[in-house]
């Protein structure tokens, strides 16, 4: 088992630029989730899904869009990057709501805007 | 929205001691998680409670609901331990969505050989 795996690892875009982070997990998971961690501030959430075809609003959502088209991959766009959107992205994903699961987390995207 | 502190922000210790770092929230939760973090790395789920202790190898882990307080514990510290530990809490699901955690912004622990 793989567990959750994003891709890339690393990525440096300039400003204005577009990419897609991609997660994927093996665990058949309903809910997943990304999040970015910025030095000194608690991992905030960008947006989640809590099965195929739905996304909703996390904390922090401007500037990201996501997909969620099949239910063990789950898609973060930047359609046109911003030096604020420099971060380290995470991707989560648990059975079942938080209270009664941890969640697993990928190694993280390392994501620099020039 | 719930409000996480952990503290101490930073902890150096010397192998084999004895180490507690503390989480406080603000508001009643259904759940509240300890994660690791290595240097670099990607993030751990260590434990996840609501009541009462749980115990895994060196680690421990508590919680007080009515102070609204969790301590992790590690004994006989090792090196290997050292990472950033991140305390996150979910809001009492009696109140609306039970999806998103709360995180505090992590404690970095170093132990020295």
């Amino acid at each position: 088992n793989a567990g959750v795996t994003q891709t890339p690892k690393f990525r440096v875009l300039k400003t204005g630029q577009s990419m897609t982070l991609l997660c994927a997990q093996d665990m058949n998971h309903e809910y997943m989730y990304w999040y970015r961690q910025d030095p000194g501030m608690g991992l905030r959430l960008i947006h989640y899904s809590v099965g195929e075809g739905t996304t909703a609003k996390g904390e922090v959502p401007d500037g990201y869009n996501v997909s969620r088209l099949k239910k063990q991959n789950f898609l973060l766009g930047l359609e046109s990057a911003a030096p604020s959107q420099t971060s380290v992205y995470f991707c989560a994903s648990s059975y079942r709501e938080v209270w009664n699961q941890p969640q697993h987390f990928g190694d993280g995207t390392r994501l620099s805007i020039l | 929205k719930n409000e996480v502190e952990q503290s101490p922000q930073n902890l150096t210790a010397q192998e084999g001691e004895f180490i507690t770092i503390n989480c406080s929230y603000s508001v009643g939760i259904s759940a509240l998680h300890w994660l690791q973090q290595h240097p670099g790395g990607g993030i751990v789920s260590l434990f996840m409670l609501s009541s009462g202790k749980k115990k895994h190898g060196r680690l421990i882990a508590t919680i007080n609901i009515q102070e609204k307080h969790s301590s992790l514990h590690i004994t006989a510290s090792h090196p290997r331990d050292s990472a950033v530990y991140i305390c996150a809490v979910t809001d009492d699901f009696s109140g609306g969505s039970n999806y998103k955690l709360t995180f505090g912004k992590g404690t970095l622990l170093t132990v020295n050989p």
